[in-house]
């Protein structure tokens, strides 16, 4: 099983869509999780920190469910510029400051 | 903000030959770097940490005599991929992380071997 497992997509939404990501760990003992955004041939760059209580940005919401192990990202009024590869990362409490990405989730949004 | 900067930002060399990648934290001492690689639609992947003045530690299955990894200050990391062949063409990219600034990512070095 992968550290952290995401769906890999694409994702396809028109404009003004509400999509949803979902992430699993492995590592039930890991501390941090994070979801960050990586444009085509492009560094990843973050998007948010995820709380055990959720929190929300703007039109991102992340929320995480330790017993499920579970993690997920709600973006509401999709725009074309929210077009890239959604990345999953958790950092294993065990490997202090290491971050272990998923494969990432693509979303396409379309006119 | 913190920034940090990796160059080149693409390269194309030569089976046979080294390549040398450099990320610098430009407005913050940066106490530990790590160096990921990324083939096209997989997720990135850890290849060593590097602490400033010690060695560099491996993932399993990084040759460490192959990916040389350099950390002589506190804003400067390199990654040399020596004896370069096709199979290490991908996109290398660096973090560094400051005791204020968690992790910063540099802009990604394209490396492609003829």
């Amino acid at each position: 099983r992968k550290e952290v497992e995401q769906d890999p997509g694409p994702f396809n939404v028109p404009e003004g869509a509400t999509v949803a990501f979902n992430c699993t760990y492995s590592n039930s003992a890991s501390q941090s999780f994070f979801w960050y955004r990586q444009d085509c041939r492009k560094e990843p760059k973050l998007l948010m920190s995820v709380y055990s209580s959720g929190n929300e940005d703007g039109r991102f919401t992340a929320q995480l469910n330790r017993a499920s192990q579970y993690i997920s990202l709600l973006i509401r009024d999709s725009k074309l510029s929210d077009s890239a590869t959604y990345l999953c990362v958790v950092n294993p409490v065990d490997t202090a400051s290491k971050l272990t990405f998923g494969t990432g989730t693509r979303l396409q949004v379309t006119l | 903000g913190a920034v940090v900067s990796q160059h080149p930002s693409w390269v194309i060399c030569k089976s046979g030959t080294s390549v040398k990648i450099e990320c610098r934290s430009l407005d913050f001492q940066a106490t530990t770097m790590f160096w990921y690689r990324q083939f096209p639609k997989q997720s990135l992947m850890l290849m060593a940490t590097s602490n400033e003045g010690s060695k560099a530690t491996y993932e399993q299955g990084v040759e460490k005599d192959k990916f040389l990894i350099n950390h002589a200050s506190l804003t400067l990391s390199t990654l040399t991929v020596t004896s370069a062949h096709p199979e290490d063409s991908s996109f290398y990219i660096c973090s560094a992380e400051g005791s204020n600034y968690g992790y910063t990512f540099g802009s990604g070095t394209r490396l492609t071997v003829v």
